[in-house]
Order: C-alpha cells, then structure tokens, then sequence
C-alpha cells in the first residue's frame, strides 16, 4: 500500500454507537492530523500529533478521541455522536516542521443517524 | 489570527479555455507558507503546490501555473488549456511558521467544472 490509506470508506452509526476511524501512512511521516469537512463549513482542522504526541486540539468536543500509537497509525475513537457530526473525516500526515505540505488519505464518509 | 478567501464558489467552463482561481489570505506573521490542493470526486486531497512568504517568484508546472502577490495578500492559480480531468474542488490554504506551522487554515474552495 502506497500514501495514506483510511478505514472504514463509509460508516454509518447512531449517536449511541462506539466506532473507530483508522488512518495509516506509508510515507515514513512523523506528524499526522485529523480534519473534518462538512458541507457547509471549511475543512476543519481537529487534532494534530508529532511523533506520536497530541500537539493541537483544536476545541473539538469529547465525543471525539484521537489515539496515535505510533508515527504511523493514528485513530479516531466516536462515542454518543450528534447528527451535526455527520461529514468527511480526513486524515493527514506530513514531515514534521512548519509549512511542510500535509498528504491526505482519501477520507471517511461518516453518517450519524 | 489567520484567514483565506476563496470569493468565487462555483466556475464552469469549456475545455480548453484558461481559468483562473482567486485565493486572497490575512495573516499577520512575516513568515508563512501558502498552499494550493485538488479535491476531485473521490475525496482525497491532492498537494498542488507551496510558497513560502520569502519567495515571490511565479511558478509555472505544465498547463498550472501560480501568480503569488504579496502586496495584494494574492496567491492565485490559473489552469490554461483546461480538461475535463481538472473538475475538482481547489483549495488555497496558509499557515504560520508560529506554533509548530501545522495549522492549516484552508479556504472554502472554489468547484471547477469543466464542460466538453
């Protein structure tokens, strides 16, 4: 596997489920991040980690944890979610350093019911 | 605190024609970098090209091309000779060197269709 890859393509859950959201590299990245883009909003950068370690949260509600066991994998653990969170999620990985260009995998299409 | 404006929302136009997408940022760091990405339908986020806010030069890549301003706070990106492959979302996003300088703050995006 090449870039960055995502799992699930498409989830569908109700607000009471618990699920995961899986994104791995294959670029040999130290950073990785998570953005959610709805359909009305910018895409929306959430949580931010270096060399595994969280170094930008970006007010996002609990329901949402991120989890980054190592510089490769990063997941993104849902609970008791709300309608409104239904968007893309996409994860992202790049060198770690400012202004270096962040490589996306081809996102989650997440719907809450 | 940073910001970019995408004003055009939707353009369309015939292949083979030019076009040209708006990006316009604020940002009140003296360093910073400016980026432009292609969405096309299957969601993923395609890097296009990066500036830093030290170099001015235009940049030209095949039929891209990138005309960055900063006396106008600019950084647009023309297609010349458009395909029907270019239909896609662009983004221009920028972030700060301050904190890291992984923030990206993306612009609403501007849909491009290209019409055979």
């Amino acid at each position: 596997e090449t870039g960055v890859t995502q799992t699930p393509r498409h989830l569908v859950m109700g607000m009471t489920n618990k699920k995961s959201l899986k994104c791995e590299q294959h670029l040999g990245h130290n950073a990785m991040y998570w953005y959610k883009q709805s359909a009305k909003k910018p895409l929306e950068l959430m949580f931010v980690y270096n060399f595994k370690e969280q170094t930008e949260n970006n007010s996002v509600p609990s329901r949402f944890s991120p989890e980054c066991p190592n510089s490769s994998h990063l997941f993104l653990h849902l609970h008791t979610l709300q309608p409104e969170d239904s968007a893309l999620y996409l994860c992202a990985s790049s060198q770690e350093g400012p202004g270096i260009e962040q490589y996306f995998g081809p996102g989650t299409r997440l719907t809450v019911t | 605190a940073q910001k970019v404006t995408q004003a055009q929302t939707e353009i369309s136009v015939v292949e083979k024609e030019d076009v040209t997408l708006d990006c316009v940022y604020e940002t009140r760091d003296t360093t910073y970098y400016l980026f432009w990405y292609k969405q096309p339908p299957s969601g993923e986020l395609v890097f296009l090209i990066r500036r830093n806010s030290f170099d001015e030069q235009n940049e030209i890549s095949g039929r891209y091309s990138w005309n960055f301003q900063k006396s106008t706070s600019s950084f647009n990106f023309t297609i010349t000779a458009s395909q029907v492959v270019d239909s896609a979302v662009y983004f221009c996003a920028l972030s700060e060197a301050g904190n890291y300088g992984q923030n990206f703050v993306f612009g609403p995006g501007t849909r491009l269709s290209v019409l055979p």
